[in-house]
């Protein structure tokens, strides 16, 4: 099993800022088969980034993806109110069962 | 606009079973390979099962292999996840969530979840 170690815990940054959010996995995901999503309380979590760096439909440009192997980046450009939420890595390659990291709790 | 909604989570003893429903809308669910995936309190996401678009293929974490069953009603566009011997560890909220490419589960959709809690 690929267990992946989020960090920071917890990143309190301002509106406008970047934040920079790290997934490390412990073996090398296949086909970097990494995905992001972006969970605000009481809702469902939203797909932001796909294969590590393959922005989802609707999502805006100032997030993106990018790493390869057993470290990957997401990356929040000009930070809006609308984004301080948890974000969690998942990894999809062959190596079964798919896992998640346990979450990067970005704060204002 | 696309929706899927989790219900049947209730309070259940150690040993019974349990039968989860996802409703969905807004979308070809028959295009759709289909998952379970759980939190429990304070920790994190775990991938439960999963079943390909037509119902055919099924594939389970290997801690619930054999107490857990997930199928499909195309027709009825609705998952479900018969949960039988369950144990105080399988405590958490369920959510199903979809994914559109086989072989690449990320999940394009994701439900709210609704909540299995095993205790005496």
């Amino acid at each position: 099993e690929i267990v992946l170690t989020q960090s920071p815990g917890t990143l309190s940054l301002s509106p406008g800022e970047r934040a920079t959010l790290s997934c490390r996995a412990s073996q090398s995901i296949s086909n970097n088969y990494l995905a992001w999503y972006q969970q605000k309380p009481g809702q469902a979590p939203r797909l932001l980034i796909s294969a590590a760096s393959s922005r989802a439909t609707g999502i805006p440009d100032r997030f993106s993806g990018s790493g390869s192997g057993t470290d990957f980046t997401l990356t929040i450009n000009r930070l809006e109110p609308e984004d301080f939420a948890v974000y969690y890595c998942q990894q999809y390659g062959s190596s079964r069962p798919i896992t998640f990291g346990q979450g990067t709790r970005l704060e204002i | 606009q696309v929706q899927l909604v989790a219900s049947g989570g209730a309070v259940v003893q150690p040993g019974g079973s349990l039968r989860l429903s996802c409703a969905v809308s807004g979308f070809t669910f028959s295009r759709y390979g289909m998952h379970w995936v759980r939190q429990a309190p304070g920790k994190g996401l775990q991938w439960v099962a999963a079943i390909s678009h037509d119902g055919t293929l099924t594939y389970y974490l290997d801690s619930v292999k054999g107490r857990f069953t997930i199928s499909r009603d195309n027709s009825k566009n609705t998952l479900y996840l018969q949960m039988n011997s369950l144990r105080a560890e399988d405590t958490a909220v369920y959510s199903c969530a979809s994914n559109l490419i086989v072989g690449a589960w990320y999940f394009d959709y994701w439900g709210q979840g609704t909540l299995v809690t095993v205790s005496s």
